[in-house]
């Protein structure tokens, strides 16, 4: 079955402006986390889903941040007025529910100028 | 909060060759997940494995929950076995897995 994906693979913008990252869990899949990989940072964790309410938020950086699921499926991830240290990959995985395995997506690249 | 080491931090082997990665964590923890990230980024699933042992063919992983560590066996290593091998930890009552700092695994020819 398909895995999850992630779109865009690669994103290049200015700072200041905004961006939309989006995940397709696995279907079926209720839960949906967010991470972001950077170099200074390693793998931090950034919000978590369940069905379409996010009981732990507690990872999100800054209120320029913000994310949301509808329909206990695709998810958005929101940077409002990037900054250069929003440069990261970000990365979402899904999985059956809490304290179940987690399974990633390939990532999207955020580079902002 | 947890804090979860890993070593060695880099690891450069000869294809064939046997190695064991670390990782110790600092809390009593609820789940422990293996994870190896291939030179295009992508994270792999390996092991989900809280406690005792487990194999799948050249890999295998054991955590001793009690004494906060777990190991990850690479036996008859291979090029494509190069890449970041992370483990990460889930701590009770949390849905969130708090990463190690990552071995990097280099195997030549």
């Amino acid at each position: 079955g398909a895995g999850v994906s992630q779109s865009p693979s690669n994103k290049v913008t200015e700072k200041g402006k905004d961006v939309e990252l989006r995940c397709d869990p696995i279907s079926g899949h209720t839960a949906l986390y967010w991470y972001r990989q950077s170099l200074g940072q390693g793998l931090e964790f950034l919000i978590y889903f369940q069905g379409n309410s996010a009981p732990d938020k507690s990872g999100l950086p800054s209120d320029r941040f913000s994310a949301e699921r509808t329909g206990g499926s695709v998810s958005t991830l929101t940077i409002q007025r990037t900054q250069q240290e929003d440069s990261a990959v970000y990365l979402c995985a899904s999985s059956l529910g809490g304290e179940e395995t987690q399974y990633f997506g390939p990532g999207t690249r955020l580079l902002v100028l | 909060g947890i804090q979860v080491e890993q070593s060695p931090p880099d690891l450069i082997l000869q294809e064939g060759a046997n190695s064991t990665l670390r990782c110790n964590f600092s809390d009593s923890v609820n789940n422990l997940q293996w994870f190896h990230q291939n030179p295009w980024g992508q994270l792999i699933n390996l092991f989900y494995i809280p406690s005792g042992t487990k194999q799948n063919g050249r890999l295998s992983a054991t955590t001793v929950a009690t004494e906060r560590y777990s190991l990850l066996y690479i036996s008859s290593s291979q090029t494509t076995d190069s890449g970041v091998y992370f483990c990460a930890v889930e701590m009770w009552n949390t849905d969130k897995l708090i990463f190690g700092t990552g071995t990097r695994l280099q195997v030549f020819p």
